[in-house]
């Protein structure tokens, strides 16, 4: 079956701009998380949205935003771009459902700032 | 607040060698532990699923333990090769947190030299 699926793979944008990420998730999966992994700070949660509601948030200023569809496709949102979002943005698709879950991640997509 | 720590940061060994990678988490009310495979740039791969029940699970030359009890998990690679070479990293699944978000550990970078 097919992974999770992260576009576009690269992005270079300039600050002040915003951009927005898609993550299609496992067929199937109805939760998608988002994560941000830099090296200094590691990977860090920053949302999950299931059937469409966000049921989980992590420590990031509301630039950053998320929605899910009816197909479970999820997007992410960063508003007025700095120079420390650039980072590898993953995201994880899981069941959501229950308790013994395994969590599949896409391959990610590169934010540059500049 | 779960935290997860993994040792050593880093570890470089010759072909053939067997390796144990550690991880160690502040809160034992988890669901399950699973860890992952990174290659440089790249998302995250799963190796290895856990369930809070289980004691070890086993994959090819991998096989990892664990013990919530005392909070730790080790991940064991039998005869390593160059194409283990990459970054290790051990997530947990918190029961205090909804299912959509994995703790992780900031990793063990992996060389194995021919």
């Amino acid at each position: 079956k097919a992974g999770v699926t992260q576009t576009p793979r690269y992005l270079i944008k300039t600050r002040g701009q915003q951009v927005t990420l898609s993550c299609s998730p496992i067929s199937g999966h109805r939760s998608v998380s988002w994560y941000q992994q830099t090296p200094g700070q590691g990977l860090q949660f920053l949302f999950e949205y299931f059937s469409e509601t966000q049921r989980n948030k992590g420590n990031f200023p509301g630039r950053f935003s998320g929605r899910q569809f009816s197909n479970s496709r999820s997007e992410m949102n960063v508003s007025t771009l700095e120079l420390g979002d650039s980072a590898l943005y993953l995201c994880a698709s899981t069941h959501g459902l229950r308790e013994n879950t395994e969590a599949f991640f896409g391959q990610g997509t590169r934010l540059t700032v500049v | 607040k779960q935290e997860v720590t993994q040792i050593p940061a880093a570890l470089s060994v010759p072909e053939g060698e067997n390796l144990v990678l550690n991880c160690s988490f502040t809160d034992s009310a988890i669901y399950n532990l699973q860890w992952f495979r990174q290659d440089p740039g790249k998302g995250l791969t799963s190796l290895l699923l856990i369930q809070s029940s289980q004691r070890e699970q086993t994959s090819g030359r991998l096989n990892a333990s664990l013990d919530k009890s005392s909070g730790r998990s080790t991940l064991y690679i039998a005869a390593s090769q160059p194409g283990d070479s990459a970054t290790y990293l051990c997530a947990v699944w918190d029961r205090g947190s909804t299912l959509g978000r994995l703790y992780f550990g900031r990793g063990t970078q992996l060389t194995v030299w021919p």
